[in-house]
């Protein structure tokens, strides 16, 4: 089955310990993207790759990191999390570049919930 | 200035009725534009894609597209019980997917 799949569902931590929230996809997609959503906000990109070693900020990327080292996996790491990072977390992936006729379509992960204490 | 504005709701129509969801975006580079579906708890999905100006008819739901106004909107007919949840408009303009923070739809049985 497609899918991207997100690990852990729910994670509560404490301020400045590290964490990472794992993405992988099985479609053989080039781009993925991280997003976080908080009420009244909607989705905002922290972070993309549009293929293995390419990456690129977005709208959202002060404290947080990223790596593709393979083409499948695009992990977030948080290297000092801070209460204002408590969010919903999705990872999304496409064939291409969003926005292009054919490869329009993000498939997103089922999100992570973070609470930092 | 929000890059893409949408009205939070709720908006409420009964059963059956049609609903009618508004977004504008600011960039008039902007190429392409989606509508996607979330429902309480879960991931956003895919439902309208439009590119150029005009209607765009997919089943019960029809996205217009405005580019000289900024304007997009999706509409929804004969709505259903199962079409409650929150709809996020989002626009491409060469970068990035932007999205709007959502419109919450709630259909009355």
């Amino acid at each position: 089955e497609a899918q991207v799949t997100q690990n852990p569902r729910y994670l509560i931590t404490v301020t400045g310990k590290k964490l990472t929230v794992t993405c992988s996809q099985n479609m053989n997609h080039e781009y993925m993207s991280w997003y976080r959503q908080d009420p009244g906000l909607g989705l905002r990109q922290i972070y993309y790759s549009m293929n293995v070693e390419v990456t690129d900020k977005g709208d959202v990327p002060e404290g947080y990191k990223v790596s593709r080292k393979e083409k499948r996996n695009f992990p977030l790491i948080l290297e000092s999390p801070s209460p204002n990072q408590t969010s919903l977390y999705f990872c999304a992936s496409s064939l291409g570049a969003t926005g292009s006729a054919t490869n329009e379509k993000l498939f997103f992960g089922s999100g992570t919930q973070l609470s930092v204490l | 200035q929000k890059e893409v504005e949408q009205n939070s709701g709720p908006l409420s129509v009964p059963e059956g009725a049609i609903a009618s969801l508004n977004c504008t975006y600011s960039d008039r580079g902007s190429q392409s534009f989606f509508w996607y579906r979330q429902y309480s708890g879960k991931s956003p999905e895919l439902i309208m894609s439009i590119y150029s100006n005009g209607d765009k008819e997919d089943g019960r739901f029809t996205a217009q597209l405005n580019k000289a106004s900024q304007y997009v909107s999706l509409l929804i007919r004969d709505s259903q019980p199962s079409d409650s949840a929150t709809y996020l408009c989002a626009v491409y303009a060469g970068r990035a997917l932007t999205f709007g923070s959502g419109t919450r739809l709630q259909v009355q049985p």
